[in-house]
């Protein structure tokens, strides 16, 4: 098994444009959660998804980001535009429970807008 | 992708001798927690995990143990390995599918 897989691994962009991060989650798996990581904050959750359906998007910092998920192998997480306070890890994780118990998280994004 | 605060506690210990990680939790009402492992450059590793009706459980050289009077959790790693260094961070689950993460506290192993 492959585990989460996230692409890129790593994202330098400049202030303005837009950043799509993305997620294949465990083969099976029922729910994908996006979090972020700062060192001031820790991890959060940004949104979660079950069934492929967005559940909870409280998270979600403001409107310039956005997150989709066409079907049960697939995600993005949109920034659009970026800003230097966006800099982070973006992680993906996935679970076979609805109850999100046992996560099984991919590598994570390191995102850096300059 | 290290789970760090700016005072990130950190533990040293010495290699073969036992860790012990603590955390505490903020809602009595919890009844589910998790210990994640997080190594530089990676995401997040679920360890073990631990329900409120159980006051210990172990794994391959871990254990954690759970105070519900305190709300306080512990992990224990016995004969600690280079390959544990790490940052380690507890969870609660807050909800349905919500969990709180600690900020972690890094795990120095020494040779």
């Amino acid at each position: 098994d492959a585990g989460v897989i996230q692409s890129p691994r790593h994202e330098v962009t400049e202030m303005g444009q837009e950043v799509t991060l993305r997620c294949k989650p465990i083969s099976g798996h029922n729910s994908l959660f996006w979090y972020r990581q700062t060192m001031m904050r820790g991890l959060e959750l940004l949104i979660y998804f079950n069934n492929n359906v967005p559940i909870d998007d409280s998270g979600m910092p403001e409107d310039r980001f956005s997150a989709k998920m066409p079907n049960a192998s697939f995600s993005t997480l949109k920034i659009q535009p970026s800003e230097p306070r966006d800099s982070a890890v973006y992680f993906c994780a996935s679970s076979a429970s609805g109850g999100g118990e046992t996560q099984y998280f991919g590598p994570g994004t390191r995102l850096l807008v300059l | 992708g290290e789970n760090v605060g700016l005072h990130l506690p950190t533990l040293s210990v010495q290699e073969g001798d036992n860790s012990i990680i603590n955390c505490a939790y903020s809602n009595s009402a919890s009844d589910y927690f998790i210990w994640y492992k997080q190594e530089s450059g990676k995401g997040p590793q679920f360890i073990i995990d631990i329900r409120s009706n159980m006051d210990k459980r172990q794994g391959q050289r871990v254990t954690v143990l759970l105070n519900k009077t305190v709300k306080h959790l512990s992990l224990q790693i016995a004969a600690t390995q280079p390959g544990d260094s790490a940052v380690y961070f507890c969870a609660e689950k807050a909800g349905t599918y919500k969990y709180i993460f600690g900020t972690g506290t890094r795990l120095k192993v020494l040779a």
